[in-house]
């Protein structure tokens, strides 16, 4: 199984600053997909951005924006103008191309805590 | 609005009882999960529905069981459950052929005293 490793299990930025939660996972397909997730505290997960790995553009939505690295394997967020609400648990995750069913299942990392500043 | 719904949010309940998670959603999605989130928020998948009749076990060996009998339902049942089985269970559901992330529900926080 695909390996997604966070190795930022807490980080904290202070309100308008930004900040980079880094990723690395492992890997021996050539396509696959790649997501960053956002979990409040005892709030609903939810997509952040994601990127599929045969783009070598990085994805971007609004403030958030990803530093995708193919060769090293290193799918990291930049939070741009931290806001108080940015503030919770973000999860990268690793997905297959449709492989048989399975696939679709998501591999996640540990997870890192972001903690926001006023 | 199209959205995924789990209930209870929250249950505490004793060793031995029988317990069903109820996990709908709205968006027609054909494919669903379990994941189980322990105290330390690492996610494991514990089982996963590509359709009406067919589930899989996910990475993670667990002693629930699911179904899958209506396109929306995906139900996680523990036959007897035990502090072991204290955790939080997410519910997820994506759709065949687009680039899915997936869509969450909110979560049942369970706790088995």
């Amino acid at each position: 199984a695909q390996t997604v490793t966070q190795s930022q299990p807490e980080m904290s930025v202070q309100e308008a600053e930004t900040v980079t939660l880094s990723c690395t996972y492992d890997t021996s397909e050539s396509d696959y997909y790649l997501f960053w997730y956002k979990q409040p505290p005892s709030r609903q997960m939810i997509l952040v951005i994601r990127q599929e790995a045969y783009k070598q553009q990085n994805a971007t939505e609004n403030r958030f924006s990803v530093n995708f690295q193919k060769a090293a394997k290193s799918f990291s967020l930049k939070i741009s103008d931290s806001q108080l609400g940015d503030a919770a648990m973000y999860f990268c995750a690793y997905r297959r191309i449709n492989i048989g069913n399975s696939g679709y299942a998501l591999n996640f990392g540990k997870g890192t805590s972001l903690l926001v500043t006023p | 609005e199209a959205d995924i719904y789990q209930t209870p949010r929250y249950l505490v309940i004793g060793t031995g009882k029988k317990i069903t998670l109820e996990c709908s959603q709205t968006m027609g999605h054909d494919k669903m999960y379990w994941y189980q989130q322990d105290p330390g928020m690492e996610l494991h998948l514990i089982h996963y529905s590509y359709g009406v009749n067919s589930t899989e076990k996910g990475d993670l060996s667990s002693e629930s069981t699911v179904s899958r009998i209506r396109t929306e339902h995906f139900p996680l049942t523990l036959e007897s459950a035990r502090p072991s089985h204290t955790s939080q269970y997410l519910c997820a559901s994506s759709v065949s052929g687009t680039l899915g992330g997936y869509t969450f529900g909110s979560g049942t926080r369970l706790t088995v005293v």
